[in-house]
């Protein structure tokens, strides 16, 4: 079957430290990879996509790199900010649905 | 800006009530919406796909008399939690894609905050 296991959290990091939120997966077939952002009170955002394997997602200086071999897609980014102050949700999608990882509150402290 | 919209953002009601929940698609017609549900510290689990004009689909383990699913237009889903008790507290969000295919962009809700006393 298909399923995501995220990092748990929370995750509490530092102005302009490096941050890292494990994601992996279990598909059948190709599924496209994602991640979604929650800021507190708002609804789902996407952060970023890959379809295929290799791919790199990036977006607001995040990254993901869709890795088959060790079915991850762990999310990065170099220097955070306060205003990542989030709940990061790994997902998987296989036409239209998609599979949820548990989430990961992130806070960044001044 | 959203492109789809969830209303009520929290509701609150005693056990034994009914709650409805609306899902509106904002400038595009939807004919597959989703719901899903997140209970504390876990992920968020498809409960049922919407279909316009024809009975929803429902996952395994989810009762379609007590979340009843209802899309009348190509804009709104509503789904009307039954008889809530407190179990049923939860998170609840609703998706719709734009266009038709299976590599179309899928847009969430603001989700559902359900709180039943």
């Amino acid at each position: 079957g298909n399923s995501v296991t995220q990092m748990e959290g929370p995750v509490t990091l530092s102005e302009e430290a490096f941050l890292t939120i494990n994601c992996t997966y279990t598909a059948t077939g190709y599924p496209s990879l994602f991640w979604y952002v929650q800021y507190p009170g708002e609804g789902l955002q996407l952060l970023l996509k890959a379809t295929k394997a290799d791919d790199k997602g990036s977006n607001k200086g995040f990254e993901a790199t869709y890795r088959k071999e060790t079915t991850s897609f762990h999310l990065e980014k170099g220097s955070v900010q306060v205003s990542d102050s989030a709940v990061y949700f790994c997902a998987l999608r296989t036409g239209n649905q998609f599979y949820f990882g548990t989430g990961t509150s992130l806070t960044v402290i001044p | 800006g959203a492109v789809v919209s969830q209303h009520p953002s929290w509701v609150i009601c005693k056990s034994g009530t009914s709650v409805k929940i609306e899902c509106r698609s904002l400038d595009f017609q939807a004919t597959t919406m989703f719901w899903y549900r997140q209970f504390p510290k876990q992920s968020l689990m498809l409960m049922a796909t919407s279909n316009e004009g024809s009975k929803a689909t429902y996952e395994q383990g989810v009762e379609k008399d007590k979340f009843l699913i209802n899309h009348a237009s190509l804009t709104l889903s509503t789904l009307t939690v039954t008889s809530a008790h407190p179990e049923d507290s939860s998170f609840y969000i609703c998706s719709a894609g734009l266009g038709g295919t299976s590599g179309n962009t899928i847009y969430f809700g603001e989700g559902s905050w359900l709180t039943v006393v």
